[in-house]
């Protein structure tokens, strides 16, 4: 099966920083990866799905790219309401395996 | 607007059963297929299996198999995850997610927590 590697597990920054949060898949998967927030005791929120396109609703600081083995979620300044823990998945077919998760904290 | 609601919170003793249900509404409940998704206490998002609404088709975590039944009920747009042999370990919140095809979940159930306990 293909493993989902997310880096770092937990990141502490400014107001205004820019965050680069990892996932690294053991095999190619093409763009067939999608990041979830997911805010303390809520549901898990779609944020961007296929590697790069941002759900409708979700503000344009948040960005993902990559594709094949590499991929990236960016929030490019970084605001309070940000602080969530956020998880990338391969989506294309099962097992639709998760990342261990990115804890975001203000500084 | 689509919905999908789950069954209340359940607490168990080690080595019983537990059946959770995700009752969908507001979209046609056989186009989607439909994952379980569990986090433990402090801990990240398990991916748990898939069903498919309209064959029925599944695919279950290599970690769960045997342990795990996921099914569906077309005449009530509900489907179903039940888990045995339960253990403290599977002490958890449990959601459901709807799936389309080649796409990420894009809706989620509220979530049920099941704790085992003796």
């Amino acid at each position: 099966d293909i493993q989902m590697t997310q880096s770092p597990s937990s990141l502490s920054a400014s107001v205004g920083d820019r965050v680069t949060i990892t996932c690294r898949a053991s095999q190619g998967i093409g763009d067939y990866v999608a990041w979830y927030q997911q805010k303390a005791g809520k549901v898990p929120k779609l944020l961007i799905s296929a590697a790069s396109t941002l759900q409708s609703g979700v503000p344009s600081r948040f960005s993902g790219s990559g594709s094949g083995t590499d991929f990236t979620l960016t929030i490019s300044s970084l605001q309070p309401e940000d602080v969530a823990s956020y998880y990338c998945q391969k989506c294309d077919n099962a097992p639709l395996t998760f990342g261990g998760g990115t804890r975001v904290e203000i500084k | 607007q689509v919905q999908l609601v789950q069954s209340g919170a359940e607490v168990k003793k080690p080595g019983a059963s537990v059946k959770v249900s995700c009752k969908a509404s507001g979209f046609t409940f056989t186009s989607y297929g439909f994952s379980w998704v569990r986090q433990a206490p402090g801990q990240g998002l398990e991916w748990m299996g898939w069903i498919s609404a309209n064959n029925g088709n599944t695919h279950y975590a290599q970690i769960l198999q045997g342990r795990v039944t996921m099914t569906t009920d077309t005449s009530t747009s509900t489907a179903y995850m039940e888990l045995r042999s339960l253990r403290s370990d599977d002490t958890a919140v449990y959601f459901c997610a709807r799936k389309p095809t080649s796409r990420p979940f894009d809706y989620w159930g509220q979530g049920t927590l099941v704790t085992v306990s003796s």
